[in-house]
Order: structure tokens, then C-alpha cells, then sequence
């Protein structure tokens, strides 16, 4: 069955970076792009950022252009999400989701991760 | 970027009502919107499709329509289980963009 298997929470200072992880299994994970989506404590959903895992290609949200970086790697079937220059306003929880295609409906979530900034 | 707006914000319901949500696409977006569910401390799950399909497994009480810049989410019959906040998603054009969500609880 398809998963999405997010990293834990983390907690960090202002202007330090995190790196979520989103490892997928029961599909071929070079088929479907992977968006990166989060939500503000008691806020809607945003969108970040797209990843092609096939060949590592990506669009980013104007808004987190310079301060997001998507990557993957195919040997372990994972995609990560690295957010920078972090601050109280970056805390939410962080959801990868695929898509067949780079616009489509996102049809399997990862189950989140918690990023705290706080100092 | 494309702005999607949705109304009511939130509504209470009885058991057995029908229950409809609206979303406006600031711009004709063909039929490239999806509906999702999501339950506190989960995450969204997909329900409709291309404005008007229904995702394998979802119960036929979730339907869809519209096209261009202004759809429509029904759920016909409300079920306790239904209590979320459900949310339009347009995906016409980079960036994806939601909607503000609409909270549907029970009166």
C-alpha cells in the first residue's frame, strides 16, 4: 500500500534550518511528483513547493523562493524539504502529498511534521 | 497567483441536512479544482477531483460541480464522521493554491 513516512518533530532557534524527510513506498517513486504543503497552527493550507523525484527538477512558491531547497533521493525512495533562515511565523505543521502530475490532485499525505521556532 | 475564496467560513448542521460549500477562483480555472477533507490533527485527505469526480472510497454523499470560477461542494445527507474542515484547492496554474477552509460541525 502507498506511504508517505514523515521525520519527527523538530524544535529550532530563529535563523537556524531544518530538514523534513518524506519517505514513500508502495509505488514507483519516480511516477508522481511530490508537493510540499504546511499549515499554521489553527491556519489553512499553503503550498511550498513541487519536486519531480525522476529527475530532481522544482518549482517553489514565490513567497519561500532563496529560503526553501527540495531535494530527493531515489535510492531510498525519500524527498526532503529544507527550510532556512527559519523564524516564529515558520512554525506549522509541514505535509508532503504526490501527485501524478505537476498540477493534479495529491491523493496520499504523509502524516506531518511539527517544525517549532522558538527561541 | 490565482486567489480562491470560499463561503461560509463555517456551519452547523444537523444530521441528514444538506449541506453546501462554495468556492470563486479569482480567475476561470477550468475545472482544475480538488476538495479536501481534514479532521483535526490529521491530514487532508482527497475527496473530489477535477471539480466533479469522486475519489475511489469516498462515500457517494460527497459530490462536486461548477467550472470556470465558481464550484460547489454537497455533502447530501450529513454523517457525524463528516465533522472537518474542508478546503477547495485550484491547481490551473503554479502556485497551488487553497482555499480558507470551511468548518462544518453539528448543530
Amino acid at each position: 500500500q502507498v506511504q508517505l513516512v514523515q521525520s519527527g518533530a523538530e524544535v529550532k532557534k530563529p535563523g537556524a534550518s531544518v530538514k523534513v524527510s518524506c519517505k514513500a513506498s508502495g509505488y514507483t517513486f519516480t511516477s508522481y511528483y511530490m508537493h510540499w504543503v504546511r499549515q499554521a497552527p489553527g491556519q489553512g493550507l499553503e503550498w511550498m513547493g513541487i519536486i519531480n523525484p525522476s529527475g530532481g527538477s522544482t518549482s517553489y512558491a514565490q513567497k519561500f523562493q532563496g529560503r526553501v531547497t527540495m531535494t530527493r533521493d531515489t535510492s531510498t525512495s525519500t524527498v526532503y524539504m529544507e527550510l532556512s533562515s527559519l523564524r516564529s511565523e515558520d512554525t506549522a505543521v509541514y505535509y508532503c502529498a504526490r501527485s501524478l502530475h505537476i498540477a493534479a490532485a495529491s491523493d496520499y499525505w504523509g502524516q506531518g511534521t511539527l517544525v517549532t521556532v522558538s527561541s | 497567483d490565482i486567489q480562491m475564496t470560499q463561503s461560509p467560513s463555517s456551519l452547523s448542521a444537523s444530521v441528514g441536512d444538506r449541506v453546501t460549500i462554495t468556492c470563486q477562483a479569482s480567475q476561470d480555472i477550468s475545472n482544475y479544482l480538488n476538495w479536501y477533507q481534514q479532521k483535526p490533527g490529521k491530514a487532508p485527505k482527497l475527496l473530489i477531483y477535477d471539480a466533479s469526480n469522486l475519489e475511489t472510497g469516498v462515500p457517494s454523499r460527497f459530490s462536486g460541480s461548477g467550472s470556470g470560477t465558481d464550484f460547489t461542494f454537497t455533502i447530501s445527507s450529513l454523517q457525524p464522521e463528516d465533522i472537518a474542515t474542508y478546503y477547495c484547492q485550484q491547481y490551473d496554474n503554479l502556485p497551488i493554491t487553497f482555499g480558507p477552509g470551511t468548518k462544518v460541525d453539528i448543530k
